[in-house]
């Protein structure tokens, strides 16, 4: 069985602050893919980023950044320098070989006021 | 030009009716979903389809049957609708399971 458990149910920060989302997955697959999806208030679903379980490199795009820790089964998700345009509920997923199917979190909401 | 579309963005309808939702994606990937996301936004899938085959049924209902009349198309009909049908539905598609998936907008399902 696979499991996504985002324990941050809704986070406030202020602009400009730094926010991480935890994500934190359960699976026996060695092989298995990890992924983080914003879903602004608008409603779409917006892929930002995945990684396999064999590339545990930490990544970067702009001011989003990604920490791959298979020790902690952790898929943690940083903005730096919060932005209004960032309030959105954010959801971490993870699929594996066996299962061929995308399992959710519950995401996380975050709200960013000036 | 629309990656993944669905159609209608809302559906308002009363109970025991019956409806369809239409989904379209023209960047040419074998795999497609149909997801449900409650009031409370949990995601949970439903069906994935690959190459017009069926893959995945998550136990849902019989009164919900997806369609694939080609590779391009998921439509998703429901049988004798229920308040707890209300949801918004999600399609989306990938190239294989274990890639990205792209989802259309999103159909807003309102049972009276």
């Amino acid at each position: 069985a696979q499991k996504v458990t985002q324990a941050q149910t809704e986070i406030s920060v202020v602009e400009k602050e730094d926010v991480t989302l935890d994500c934190v997955y359960e699976t026996r697959d060695t092989t298995y893919y990890l992924f983080w999806y914003k879903q602004p208030p608008s409603g779409e679903l917006v892929f930002l980023i995945r990684r396999n379980s064999f590339d545990e490199q930490n990544e970067i795009s702009g001011r989003y950044s990604w920490n791959f820790q298979k020790s902690t089964s952790s898929f943690n998700f940083t903005i730096t320098a919060s932005q209004v345009v960032d309030s959105a509920v954010y959801f971490c997923a993870l699929n594996t070989g066996t299962a061929s199917k995308l399992t959710f979190g519950t995401g996380t909401r975050l709200q960013v006021t000036l | 030009d629309t990656a993944v579309s669905q159609t209608p963005k809302y559906l308002v309808t009363q109970m025991g009716n019956d409806k369809s939702i239409k989904c379209e994606q023209n960047l040419g990937h074998d795999t497609m979903y149909w997801y449900k996301q409650d009031s409370k936004k949990f995601l949970k899938i439903m069906f994935s389809y690959n190459n017009k085959e069926l893959i995945i049924n998550e136990t849902v209902p019989n009164r919900f049957s997806p369609k694939s009349p080609d590779k391009a198309h998921l439509n998703l009909h429901i049988n004798s609708l229920e308040l707890g049908d209300s949801a918004v539905y999600f399609c989306a598609s990938s190239q294989e399971h274990y890639n990205e998936q792209f989802f259309g907008p999103g159909t807003r399902l309102t049972v009276l």
